[in-house]
């Protein structure tokens, strides 16, 4: 399988602490995306790190890419209730349109 | 607002029928779009990738003859799930981009809750 994981597979912190998750992978790739989904939604894209950065910043997000180590980390900083969902990462499977996704992170903010 | 359209968000069929759900782009046309599908709690495992005026690419262990995919416009692909079983119940969820080539955002619709009974 292609699959990526993700760890942890869930996560529960409380508001205003920072969210860490992390992602593997297991080919190369041209750029790895995150996304998030509220339960029984579908998917809101959060950020694109292209193979060629380490790290990428979107507001309270904050993402980094080590393509040595095939690895990418998803940094949710002053964590809110309202950013609890399942986050994804995903790549782009040998360059085309259709992604891989991992496993997922379920977090839970608690208020 | 949505740039990607799923409908039905939710359906309920009997077992042995056949549903369809579609999955439009409402602001741009897409040469492709892809079919995921998602059991609960668990990851999206891509199903197939629709290309529009010609035969859809399925992953390997979709059964093509199951899921029937028809992309007959530049902004309209649908997805049939023919003798559908119980468990076939599950979220199917489209992806369609706006350009071709590698790093560019992809568009997810809202998608499809089937539950086969």
């Amino acid at each position: 399988s292609q699959q990526g994981e993700e760890d942890p597979q869930a996560l529960s912190i409380q508001e205003g602490e920072n969210a860490t998750m992390n992602c593997s992978y297991k080919t190369s790739i041209n750029n790895l995306q995150w996304y998030r989904q509220n339960s029984g939604r579908g998917l809101v894209h959060l950020i694109l790190i292209r193979s060629n950065e380490r790290e990428k910043h979107s507001g309270r997000l904050r993402v980094t890419l080590d393509t040595s180590k095939k690895s990418s980390s998803l940094l949710i900083t002053a964590s809110r209730a309202a950013d609890t969902a399942s986050y994804f990462c995903a790549t782009d499977y040998q360059g085309a349109q259709k992604l891989v996704f991992g496993q997922g992170t379920r977090l839970t903010i608690n208020p | 607002g949505a740039v990607v359209s799923q409908h039905p968000s939710r359906v309920i069929c009997k077992s042995g029928t056949s549903v369809k759900i579609e999955c439009r782009s409402l602001d741009f046309q897409a040469t492709t779009m892809f079919w995921y599908r998602q059991f609960p709690k668990q990851s999206l495992m891509l199903m197939a990738t629709s290309n529009e005026g010609s035969k859809a690419t399925y992953e390997q262990g979709v059964e093509k003859d199951k899921f029937l995919i028809n992309h007959a416009s530049l902004t309209l692909s649908t997805l049939t799930v023919t003798s559908a079983h119980p468990e076939d119940s599950s979220f199917y969820i489209c992806s369609a981009n706006p350009m071709r080539g590698t790093g560019n955002t992809i568009y997810f619709g809202e998608g499809s809750w089937l539950t086969v009974v």
